[in-house]
């Protein structure tokens, strides 16, 4: 079972570079999520979708935007890649918003 | 708002040593409370959890009750393991217009000794 499969796994950018991070999960679920984790800090949410069509805005949403693709695929856009965005990101699903999350191995992103 | 402090890391341990991370909330209401692991390398895996106040939720030897009066979830293990070197996040969820979102604390991180 490959779970929750996101790619790439790591990568560097340059201030101002664009770039989308792919995410995919395998478990018929119906909600998906980014998160990013900065030293020192717990994981923060960036995007959600509940389900299928649709996209919210979590604690931190500046600077990014997301797309559901299907219901397999929740990806997560950065326009112009900034120092402060050098981040490790997770994206996760559920069965449901009330249900338990799973996540992703996690994409480590270096904003240079 | 909705927020999660658990102590601060790293806690080193001798295996088969008694281990407590403390955890603390705050939120309005009842929220549901959770524990998630972070082994190296990987994603983070649900450990346990507890949806109302004196559930304890258990998995692996591990435990934790949540205490609504003093808004405490710790997570404790009687013998921990160098398996269980690790870091370990407190979290919580809120019903309404935040269902579905997870307020982590920052994650302490566990070593253990054989």
């Amino acid at each position: 079972n490959a779970g929750v499969t996101q790619t790439p796994k790591f990568q560097v950018l340059k201030t101002g570079q664009s770039m989308t991070l792919q995410c995919a999960q395998d478990m018929n679920h119906n909600s998906m999520y980014w998160y990013r984790q900065d030293p020192g800090m717990g994981l923060r949410l960036i995007y959600y979708s509940a389900s299928e069509g649709t996209t919210d805005k979590g604690e931190v949403p500046n600077g990014y935007n997301v797309s559901r693709l299907n219901k397999r695929e929740f990806s997560l856009r950065l326009e112009s890649a900034a120092p402060s965005q050098t981040s490790v990101y997770f994206c996760a699903s559920s069965e449901a918003l009330v249900t338990e999350a799973f996540f992703g191995q996690g994409t480590r992103l270096t904003v240079v | 708002g909705n927020s999660v402090t658990q102590m601060e890391g790293p806690v080193t341990l001798s295996e088969e040593a008694f281990l407590t991370i403390n955890c603390t909330y705050t939120a309005t209401g009842y929220p549901s409370l959770f524990w998630y692991v972070q082994y190296p390398g990987e994603g983070l895996q649900l450990l346990l959890k507890a949806t109302k106040a004196d559930d304890k939720g258990s998995n692996k030897g591990f435990e934790a009750t949540y205490r609504k009066e003093t808004t405490s979830f710790h997570l404790e293990k009687g013998s921990v393991q160098v398996s269980d070197s690790a870091v370990y996040f407190c979290a919580l969820m809120r019903g309404g217009s935040t269902l579905g979102r997870l307020y982590f604390g920052r994650g302490t991180q566990l070593t253990v000794w054989p």
